[in-house]
């Protein structure tokens, strides 16, 4: 079965410094792989996906994430954050088995933004 | 984009109840999925469907079932409600393999 480890519960960033969110899955078969946003009481959103080519990709908000499939890694990134970036992030993977249908997520991590 | 609507944001139950949770998505797609999210655990799956009366169980069924009569709309029953059930639940729509989800606003639920 796919599983999603996200390191970092919690992670403060100074406004306008950059930040990364890792995010590490496990699978032997080739799956997507997504980046979730939740603001305060609100459900999940999609900020980015990766499916297949290009190893960076680009979303939402200025986000982009990297695809490193020796090190089964799909990190978050962004070169400078805002106040309006605080949030839940949530990574998850898709399994195969389900046709890549079903997602399974990671435990998130809490972004907050220090001005 | 599947525009997924929850009937309820918040709603207070009391032990031993049975409660509904109502999820209608706008479009006809098959793939709807139910999730209850609590701190430091994520996201963990509790059912979800491809079809018209169709289900399958994911990581957590137990002291929950769920009904889909019609191919919009997705409930998830407790059928006898405790405190541990006490949670945010998201109901997830799918346009199908590989578009991800779309997710609606989620219930807290909170049993008394």
């Amino acid at each position: 079965a796919q599983s999603v480890t996200q390191l970092d519960s919690q992670v403060p960033v100074f406004e306008e410094a950059p930040v990364e969110l890792r995010c590490n899955y496990s699978s032997s078969v080739s799956v997507y792989l997504f980046w979730y946003v939740q603001y305060p009481n609100q459900g999940l959103q999609l900020l980015l996906k990766y499916l297949s080519g290009s190893t960076l990709v680009k979303g939402i908000n200025g986000f982009e994430a990297e695809f490193n499939k020796s090190q089964t890694s799909f990190h978050l990134r962004k070169p400078s954050v805002h106040i309006s970036d605080t949030a839940e992030y949530f990574c998850a993977v898709s399994d195969p088995n389900f046709g890549n249908e079903k997602l399974t997520f990671g435990t998130g991590t809490r972004l907050t933004i220090i001005p | 984009d599947v525009k997924v609507t929850q009937s309820s944001r918040y709603l207070v139950k009391r032990t031993g109840e049975k409660v509904f949770l109502e999820c209608v998505q706008d479009m006809d797609h098959e793939n709807m999925f139910w999730y209850r999210q609590d701190p430091g655990l994520g996201l963990r799956l509790i059912y979800f469907s491809y079809d018209v009366k169709m289900k399958e169980k994911g990581d957590i069924p137990e002291g929950y079932s769920v009904s889909r009569e019609k191919k919009e709309r997705f409930s998830l029953i407790l059928e006898s409600a405790s405190t541990n059930q006490t949670s945010m639940y998201l109901c997830a729509g799918s346009g199908g393999s590989p578009y991800g989800y779309t997710f609606g606003s989620g219930t807290r639920l909170t049993v008394v």
